[in-house]
């Protein structure tokens, strides 16, 4: 069965950092691209950031580029987001997904609160 | 940034009615889109990817169309499980993956 499991959501201060983390299980995680997608309280979903199964392509949203990095480590079947200088539009449940068929996202976890607040 | 506009914002039906829902982009897509489905409280599900395949356990009640600029998801007869929030998202031109503001589906 194929599993995601979010982690490291918390609530910070504007300007602070935090680092989401994603476990997936159930596949071979390092075969497939993965993305961040995050959804602010009572909104819309908005896509973050993606990463290709080695790692070797990266894009992210303009609203969180320089900010935030994405990584993983296809050992741990892990997948990172390092956020950084958080603001509070920031605030929202981050999704980590699996892409599939020219990024349509096949699988979800059950997301993290980031809250950003002081 | 290719825009996605979704209608109506809200749809009240019945249960056993059927529903359709509209999503236009604001360039061409190609048939680059996905529709989801989001019930309070879970992460969204895919429902269509490549604008008219049904993913994997997804009922044949729910079925997508279109190309280009306008798509529709067509839920043929309303179970009470369907009522909840549907996005649609491209990837025709991307970065930035764009989803679109969502259709409430709700009981009438």
């Amino acid at each position: 069965e194929v599993q995601l499991v979010e982690s490291g959501g918390a609530l910070v201060q504007p300007g602070g950092s935090l680092r989401l983390s994603c476990a997936a299980s159930g596949f071979t995680f390092s075969s497939y691209s993965m993305n961040w997608v995050r959804q602010a309280p009572g909104k819309g979903l908005v896509w973050v950031s993606y990463i290709t199964s080695s790692g070797g392509t990266i894009y992210y949203a303009d609203s969180v580029k320089g900010r935030f990095t994405i990584s993983r480590d296809n050992t741990k079947n892990s997948l990172y987001l390092q956020m950084n200088s958080l603001r509070a539009e920031d605030t929202a449940v981050y999704y980590c997904a699996r892409a599939v068929s020219r990024c349509s996202f096949d699988y979800w976890g059950q997301g993290t609160l980031v809250t950003v607040s002081s | 940034e290719i825009v996605l506009t979704q209608s109506p914002a809200t749809l009240s039906l019945s249960p056993g009615e059927g529903a359709t829902l509209s999503c236009r982009a604001s360039q061409s897509v190609s048939n680059y889109l996905a529709w989801y489905q989001q019930k309070p409280g879970q992460a969204p599900r895919l429902l269509i990817y490549d604008a008219s395949n049904r993913a994997t356990g997804i009922p044949a009640r729910f079925s997508g169309s279109g190309s280009g600029t306008d798509f529709t998801l067509t839920i043929s007869s309303l179970e009470p499980e369907d009522f909840a929030v549907y996005y649609c998202q491209q990837r025709g031109n991307w970065p930035p993956l764009t989803f679109g503001g969502g259709t409430k589906v709700e009981i009438k």
